[in-house]
C-alpha cells in the first residue's frame, strides 16, 4: 500500500541553524500539507501546497518557514533559523484533492537545542 | 477560527468493556476523520465520514458523524487490549486545505 515517507525521522539542530525536513507524498496525490505536534499537545496545520503554491498557511508558519516542491517526487519543509520553541514533531500530509483524506508520515523528531 | 473537543482525554477501561469518545465543535465540517497515533509516530486514518448522520463500521468500531456535521463519535465494543492507544478526531474545512484536530483520547484497555 502507498504511503507517505519522511526523512530524517530524527533531526538534533543547534538554534539558529536552518533545517529542511523532507517528505515523499504518495505519488497520485496533488495536495500536500505540513503539520506539527509539540509534545502533549494537539497537532497543528502549519502549510498546504498544491499546484506549486501555497494554498493556506497558519499563524505558525510565519517568513522563517517555507515549502517547495523541488522535484516530481519530494516535498520539503525548511525552518530558516530554528528557536528552540521550534522542537516538535513535524508531520507531512497528502491527499488526492483538497476533500479527501489525509494520509500522514511517520514524522521527523525536530530538537533545537 | 474552527475548534474541536475531544472526550474524554483519558479512558482506563477493562477488557470487554464498551466505551464512546466524542468530538464536539461550534463549527460545521466537510468531513470529519479519525485517526489512531502509537508514540512517535504519525497519525494512522481509522475512517473519513462525510455526510451528515453518516455511520461507518470498522470491524468493532463504529463512527457516527452528527446530522449537522458539527460533532462526531467513536464507539468500541468490546474493547481488547490491543486498542490501547491516542485516538484523535480531526475536521475538515470546507475549502479542503487545512485540518483541525481534536486534543486527542488516550485509551489503555487492561486484559
Amino acid at each position: 500500500e502507498p504511503e507517505v515517507t519522511q526523512t530524517p525521522s530524527h533531526q538534533v539542530t543547534q538554534m539558529g541553524q536552518e533545517v529542511i525536513l523532507r517528505c515523499v507524498p504518495i505519488s497520485n496525490h496533488l495536495y500536500f500539507y505540513w503539520y506539527r505536534q509539540i509534545l502533549g499537545q494537539k497537532v497543528e496545520f502549519l502549510v498546504s501546497f498544491y499546484n506549486n503554491e501555497i494554498s493556506e498557511k497558519s499563524e505558525i508558519f510565519d517568513d522563517q518557514f517555507s515549502v517547495e516542491r523541488p522535484d516530481g517526487s519530494n516535498f520539503t519543509l525548511k525552518i530558516r533559523s530554528t528557536k528552540l520553541e521550534d522542537s516538535a514533531m513535524y508531520f507531512c500530509a497528502s491527499s488526492v484533492d483538497s476533500l479527501s483524506t489525509q494520509y500522514f508520515g511517520p514524522g521527523t523528531r525536530l530538537t533545537v537545542l | 477560527t474552527q475548534l474541536l473537543e475531544q472526550s474524554p482525554q483519558f479512558l482506563s477501561i477493562q477488557e470487554g468493556e464498551n466505551l464512546t469518545v466524542y468530538c464536539n465543535s461550534s463549527s460545521v465540517f466537510s468531513s470529519l476523520q479519525w485517526y489512531r497515533q502509537e508514540p512517535g509516530e504519525g497519525p494512522v486514518l481509522l475512517v473519513t465520514v462525510v455526510t451528515g448522520g453518516e455511520v461507518k463500521k470498522l470491524k468493532r468500531l463504529t463512527f457516527q458523524f452528527g446530522d449537522a456535521r458539527k460533532d462526531s463519535s467513536l464507539h468500541i465494543t468490546a474493547a481488547q487490549p490491543g486498542d490501547t492507544g491516542l485516538y484523535l478526531c480531526a475536521g475538515g474545512d470546507n475549502a479542503g486545505n487545512m485540518l483541525t484536530f481534536g486534543g486527542g483520547t488516550r485509551l489503555m484497555v487492561k486484559p
